[in-house]
């Protein structure tokens, strides 16, 4: 069955540094997601991203975070100056044209120290 | 940004009984209704969607319901298992752009 799938597991970085999430969607999903759970808390909505752009974004998705696209299968989500409140599980997710649920990776844990 | 509720942590109940998890939402123009079961350090699972066009669907022991007057959706597990024990996402779009979800419940059935 085709999944999501996001690499690393668990990152551990400094305070201040930058990080890359990757995530591989479901092939041939048009509509990319990135979500984040904070332990504890609920399911915060960042980014979504279709035909190679941004469609929407929340207010956590500040200038600190960008999204690419880079190749016909990676979609990453880079934190570019990580803080301490930036730790959390972060999920990637991806929904093919004319379904209805979007599909769910198992996640990369953040840890910023 | 509080569009859809679970307004209930938690719930407890006895194996083979009957589990209600329940959501509200405030956005009428949501199209689909989601539930995802989620296990700890794992993702979100999809179990079962309605549309806003129908009031009941139902897939094995999972059924929701959609009251949309009430703007209030329900999962009836039936009958519950130990297994079924993790948290429930109740979520909701209107476009392919965002999945607004709430709060969680966290479902424990006990043997």
């Amino acid at each position: 069955e085709p999944e999501v799938t996001q690499t690393p597991s668990h990152q551990v970085t400094q305070m201040g540094q930058e990080v890359i999430l990757r995530c591989v969607p479901i092939s041939n999903h048009l509509y990319f997601y990135w979500y984040r759970q904070i332990l504890g808390q609920k399911v915060e909505f960042l980014v979504s991203f279709y035909n190679n752009e941004i469609s929407e974004k929340s207010e956590i998705f500040d200038d600190q975070f960008s999204v690419e696209r880079p190749d016909g299968s990676n979609f990453t989500l880079k934190i570019r100056s990580t803080k301490l409140e930036d730790s959390a599980m972060y999920f990637c997710a991806s929904l093919g044209q004319g379904n209805t649920e979007a599909f769910f990776g198992q996640g990369t844990r953040l840890t910023v120290v | 940004d509080q569009q859809v509720k679970q307004n209930s942590p938690s719930l407890s109940v006895q194996e083979g009984r009957i589990s209600i998890l329940n959501c509200d939402y405030t956005n009428s123009m949501f199209d689909y209704f989601l539930w995802y079961k989620k296990y700890p350090a794992e993702g979100p699972t999809f179990l079962i969607s309605i549309s806003s066009i129908k009031d009941k669907n139902e897939d094995g022991r999972f059924t929701v319901f959609l009251n949309k007057s009430a703007k209030h959706l329900s999962l009836h597990i039936v009958p519950s298992q130990p297994g079924d024990s993790a948290v429930y996402f109740c979520a909701a779009r209107y476009n392919f752009n965002k999945f607004y979800f709430g709060s969680g419940t966290k479902l424990n059935v006990k043997p």
